[in-house]
């Protein structure tokens, strides 16, 4: 069955960048329609949607994030990314990659996750 | 953005009772675009429900989904030891795609 799995630093400094690399396995990330999503979630605290990107490329962002992020997809890797510009010690999160499916009555949603990384930003 | 707000935060209950979780939305969530999900601490978010009533794959039928427009609603029928953990809703009606706050389940 499709996994996937996050990676990337544990320890960001300030004002830098946060990359990550959600791993597909057992599945084509560009293969069949789905959307790829990254969510975020700060300790203790609710799930923050940060974007997503289709097969084809395609991206929509969280406008409270837009300026900052980017979202990729490496198909030669099967590889979903995330860049996150400019981080502050609020960036500090649980980063969780995962997959939206499009129902068979037209709404999408997030049936696969991944089991996330946690990303701390400090100096 | 249409902000989702979960209702009660906590709910305590003991194995065998039922469990009513509201999902008010600021603005009407049009097409059924809402869905709950499940964590348990150290784990993802896991699907339970879709298109507001729909079950996601595996999920047991004491887990149901109602509601229409800006009101909905997660029913346990019947709690059990492991439904312990936080409780979302998420909106995918319009971007950007919102969850609610959470609402804690404890078991008593």
């Amino acid at each position: 069955q499709v996994q996937l799995q996050e990676s990337g630093p544990g320890l960001v400094k300030p004002s830098q960048t946060l990359s990550l690399t959600c791993s597909v396995s057992g599945g084509s990330i560009s293969g069949g329609y789905s959307y790829w999503s990254w969510i975020r979630q700060p300790a203790g605290r609710g799930l923050e949607w940060i974007g997503r990107i289709f097969s084809t490329g395609s991206t929509t962002y969280n406008p409270s994030l837009e300026s900052r992020v980017t979202i990729s997809i490496d198909p030669s890797k099967n590889q979903l990314s995330l860049a996150l510009n400019s981080v502050t010690a609020a960036d500090t999160a649980v980063y969780y990659c995962a997959r939206a499916t499009e129902s068979n009555w037209g709404d999408w949603y997030l049936d696969l996750w991944g089991r996330g990384s946690l990303v701390t930003v400090s100096s | 953005e249409v902000v989702l707000t979960q209702s009660p935060g906590t709910l305590s209950l003991s194995p065998g009772e039922r469990a009513t979780l509201s999902c008010r939305a600021s603005q009407s969530v049009t097409g059924n675009f809402l869905g709950w999900y499940h964590q348990k601490p150290g784990q993802p978010p896991r699907l339970l429900i879709f298109g507001v009533f729909r079950r996601a794959t595996g999920v047991p039928d004491r887990f149901g989904g109602s509601g229409s427009g800006t009101d909905f609603t997660l029913t346990l029928s019947r709690v059990e030891p492991e439904d312990f953990g936080v409780y979302y809703c998420q909106q995918y009606d319009s971007s950007p795609w919102t969850f609610g706050q959470g609402t804690k389940v404890e078991i008593k």
